[in-house]
């Protein structure tokens, strides 16, 4: 258990209105990584932070935003969510600096109608 | 770029028997590499890895898998399942140090169903 922990866990929102799941960590880890997985396409990298404020694109990054104002909490938000972002959504920790094996969350399950 | 390919979509097979989940990847540089256990409605869950040293890396649950560097090859092995074994099985890859911040790329996983 890597300490992580992902609020909501379930979420069912209409199409064009802002959504944000948060991941939080108990453990000072610097990595953070939100992932979305779906059928067909596995698990696909939206945005990671490698240290408070640091934070970057990844393969699948249009229509969300993130924010690490603390190590602690990295959000993910869509900014005007659509129907095509139904997914679950999970974070990720990776485990210090030599270790590169990252530890998942729980998940949220996002529905978007 | 690097890929990572899990060949089967499902594996079905009988209690006690053995099973092999293949996964194969490309990437240009030295890397990591990792199998990742995912129950129904769970997160993922480290399973084994590949970082340096031993081609043979084991879990504490009996499975195994072999670093093969010239067949790109990172195939998960169980020479006796159980029913218990049931799950979705996830290949990553990721660059062996560089800085790619640890970002890995995942296979579509294999879904292992193990019969009575």
């Amino acid at each position: 258990d890597a300490g992580i922990t992902q609020s909501p866990r379930h979420k069912v929102t209409e199409t064009g209105t802002p959504v944000t799941l948060r991941c939080h960590q108990t453990e000072n880890h610097r990595y953070m990584y939100w992932y979305r997985q779906d059928p067909g396409h596995g698990l696909r990298l939206i945005h990671y932070s490698y240290g408070v404020k640091d934070t970057d694109k990844g393969e699948v990054s249009d229509g969300y935003s993130v924010s690490r104002s603390k190590t602690e909490d990295f959000l993910l938000t869509l900014e005007s969510a659509t129907s095509s972002q139904t997914s679950v959504y999970f974070c990720a920790i990776r485990a210090g600096d030599r270790g590169y094996e990252q530890y998942f969350g729980p998940g949220t399950r996002l529905t978007v109608t | 770029a690097q890929s990572v390919t899990q060949l089967d979509s499902q594996v079905p097979v009988f209690e006690e028997a053995p099973v092999e989940l293949r996964c194969n990847y490309s990437s240009s540089v030295s890397v990591y590499l990792f199998w990742y256990v995912q129950y129904p409605n769970q997160g993922l869950q480290l399973l084994l890895k590949y970082l340096s040293g031993s081609t043979l890396v084991e879990s504490i649950n009996g499975f195994e898998a072999e670093f093969n560097k010239s067949q790109t090859s990172f195939h998960l092995r169980k020479p006796s399942v159980h029913i218990s074994d049931t799950a979705e099985y996830v290949c990553a890859v990721s660059n062996a140090g560089g800085t790619s911040y640890g970002k890995l790329t995942f296979g579509q996983g294999t879904i292992l169903t193990v019969h009575p």
